[in-house]
């Protein structure tokens, strides 16, 4: 079964300061992956995804994403963080045949100090 | 874009009721919604499928006589929490897949539930 990992429960960067947040995955193919953001109480929004070709992805607010297949990561980046970026940022994996279902790593805590 | 509104955003009752929770979706028709349960400070753990027309296949471990899924129309979905107990309270949080996307979900913004 495909796990995700996300090894920093907690990062503290300030503003304007860039930022990368590390998530690795396990599954013997290439899986699609995923990042979200979740403001407190709120559901989750996607920031972006990757299925296939380019390796780096571009998504809303500004954050990018590189597939590794190399490193089984999927590594989450922001050249400069605004104090409105603080939330929890998830990873996510599906695979082929998964009945469309997403397994979440545990999550990163973002802390934006001004 | 696609919506999804999930009621109430938040609710607390007595051990022992019942509380029912809405996912919709407003702008598109979602065969498919899935909820998920999340415990603080932890990730989104999936409790089922709620597939429309037809009945919730439920994950490893999830009581499907405890939380009843029904997904009567292509626009709702709803979670009910049968005799609830204070280890029930949690955030649960539907999404709705979009038409013709394998992976494109859009979240409801979750319901805190709280059990006394």
């Amino acid at each position: 079964a495909q796990s995700v990992t996300q090894p920093d429960i907690h990062i503290t960067v300030s503003e304007g300061a860039s930022l990368e947040l590390r998530c690795n995955y396990s599954y013997g193919a290439t899986p699609y992956l995923f990042w979200y953001v979740q403001s407190p109480g709120q559901g989750l929004q996607l920031l972006l995804k990757y299925f296939s070709g380019d390796t780096l992805v571009q998504g809303i607010k500004g954050f990018e994403a590189e597939f590794k297949r190399s490193q089984s990561s999927f590594n989450l980046r922001k050249p400069s963080v605004h104090w409105s970026d603080a939330a929890e940022y998830f990873c996510a994996v599906g695979v082929t045949g998964g009945g469309n279902k997403l397994t979440f790593g545990t999550g990163t805590q973002l802390k934006v100090e001004l | 874009g696609a919506v999804v509104s999930q009621h109430p955003s938040r609710v607390i009752c007595k051990s022992g009721t019942s509380v029912k929770i809405e996912c919709r979706s407003l702008d598109f028709q979602a065969t498919t919604m899935f909820w998920y349960r999340q415990f603080p400070k932890k990730s989104l753990m999936l409790m089922a499928t709620s597939n429309e027309g037809s009945k919730a296949t439920y994950e490893q471990g999830v009581e499907k006589d405890k939380f009843l899924i029904n997904h009567a129309s292509l626009t709702l979905s709803t979670l009910t929490v049968t005799s609830a107990h204070p280890e029930d309270s949690s955030f649960y949080i539907c999404s709705a897949r979009e038409p013709g996307a394998s992976y494109g979900y859009t979240f409801g913004s979750g319901t805190r539930l709280t059990v006394v």
